[in-house]
């Protein structure tokens, strides 16, 4: 079964420093969308795109997150700088195309303890 | 986006049927109800879709009454590894992002 790749599984950095996640969805899934989930509570989505084009970014804290998918297959989402309240797990998913009969495809996420 | 009400927990024992409901009084024409699963430590799983009436799969059975406001999954004969958390959503056929609420935290129990 096809599966959505993120990578590190886990990481701890300091506070104010940079930290990067990596995203490889399922191929040919032109639709990605990051997820923060706070432990305790369900994911909530931080920005979407469609091929590499960002669809909806509203819930994206901009001052210091940013994300790409410059070839419109793999994602980076990227927090600088990094405070005690992004510890959270990232969550990566894809699916095919719009349409709620394309069910969505997550990964296993990133782990993120900032210290 | 339609707002969805579900217990925050419930404890069961092996063998027995689970049934979790789902509140969501102002869905829409158009809106899927969509249920995920999720373990500690991993991205959640879809687990079945409904528009209407009765759905079933290998894993569970989804029932939808007339008016959709609200919905109940059930799981048959739960083992010890179905203890998860379970995610109802309510979907608009659209295409767009999932919103999540806080599951239901099932518990299981020898």
């Amino acid at each position: 079964e096809a599966e959505v790749a993120q990578s590190p599984r886990y990481k701890i950095t300091e506070k104010s420093q940079a930290v990067a996640f990596w995203c490889d969805p399922i191929s040919g899934h032109a639709t990605l969308y990051w997820y923060r989930q706070i432990l305790g509570q369900g994911p909530e989505l931080l920005v979407q795109f469609q091929d590499e084009s960002v669809v909806d970014d509203s819930q994206l804290p901009k001052d210091r997150f940013s994300a790409e998918r410059l070839k419109g297959v793999d994602s980076t989402l990227k927090i600088q700088p990094a405070e005690l309240g992004d510890s959270a797990m990232y969550l990566c998913a894809s699916r095919p195309g719009q349409g709620v009969y394309y069910g969505y495809t997550f990964g296993s996420g990133t782990r993120l303890t900032v210290v | 986006l339609a707002k969805t009400t579900q217990p925050i927990s419930m404890d069961s024992y092996e063998g027995q049927e689970v049934n979790i409901t789902c509140s969501h009084n102002n869905i829409a024409t158009n809106d899927y109800i969509t249920w995920y699963q999720q373990f500690p430590s991993q991205g959640p799983r879809f687990i079945i879709q409904g528009y209407k009436t009765k759905v079933t799969n290998e894993v569970a059975s989804l029932f939808i009454p007339a008016d959709r406001k609200s919905s109940t999954l059930s799981l048959p004969r739960v083992s010890l590894s179905d203890t998860a958390v379970y995610y109802c959503l309510v979907e608009l056929n659209a295409g767009n992002m999932l919103t999540f609420g806080g599951g239901t935290r099932l518990m299981v129990k020898p």
